[in-house]
């Protein structure tokens, strides 16, 4: 079983669409979750870090669940900017950062 | 502030060369990890070097290999070239003791093997 799967997409959606992402990890020693943002050739950046009591950046909604070693992330009223592939990204203790394979999104006008 | 630089963009070699990328990390980091990011995956730890020793390492042979330099830049050598190595390869930069996610990823070099 893989560190990090992530749903395989790629996702097409219409722009003002709401679109979910889901991520499960293996590690429950697994202390840090993450979402990063990779645009076509080029390198990741960090979109937010994941707790269990949920957080929210405008459009962006992110939540962890231990128990089910469950990560997901929410994206209202989509933008064509948010087309990009989203990273799910673990961070076992002691350890590098573990990356999904990451989702494609592509926003459609 | 210059963040993270690596060199060459663009690289193409033939199997069973070999290759050196570079990689400045961003004003003040003394810490690089290296990724490599194969078409359609997601980046994996190769390994991390901090006061000119590797510190930690990932899953990779020992075809890759790295140096720190005193003034905390670094390169990855890989020897022996495998079409399988056709990745980007990340270079990423932190402060040692900061958490793994507060590093600055650099553009990546593209290695293409022919």
């Amino acid at each position: 079983r893989k560190e990090v799967e992530q749903d395989p997409g790629p996702f097409n959606v219409p722009e003002g669409a709401t679109v979910a992402f889901n991520c499960t990890y293996s590690n429950s020693a697994s202390q840090s979750f993450f979402w990063y943002r990779q645009d076509c050739r080029k390198e990741p950046k960090l979109l937010m870090s994941v707790y269990s009591s949920g957080n929210e950046d405008g459009r962006f909604t992110a939540q962890l669940n231990r128990a089910s070693q469950y990560i997901s992330l929410l994206i209202r009223d989509s933008k064509l900017s948010d087309s990009a592939t989203y990273l799910c990204v673990v961070n076992p203790r002691s350890t590098p950062l573990v990356f999904g394979k990451g989702t494609r999104l592509s926003v459609i006008a | 502030d210059a963040g993270v630089t690596q060199s060459p963009t663009h690289l193409i070699k033939t199997r069973g060369q070999q290759v050196t990328l570079r990689c400045s990390p961003k004003s003040g980091h003394d810490t690089v990890s290296w990724y490599q990011q194969a078409l359609g995956q997601g980046p994996q730890f190769i390994f991390q070097y901090y006061e000119e020793e590797e510190r930690q390492r990932g899953n990779f042979p020992d075809r890759f290999s790295g140096h720190q330099f005193p003034n905390y830049s670094s390169e990855l050598n890989v020897n022996a070239l495998l079409l399988g190595d056709s990745a980007l390869y990340l270079c990423a930069s932190s402060l040692q003791g900061v958490p793994a996610y507060e590093q600055y990823f650099g553009p990546g070099t593209r290695l293409t093997v022919t």
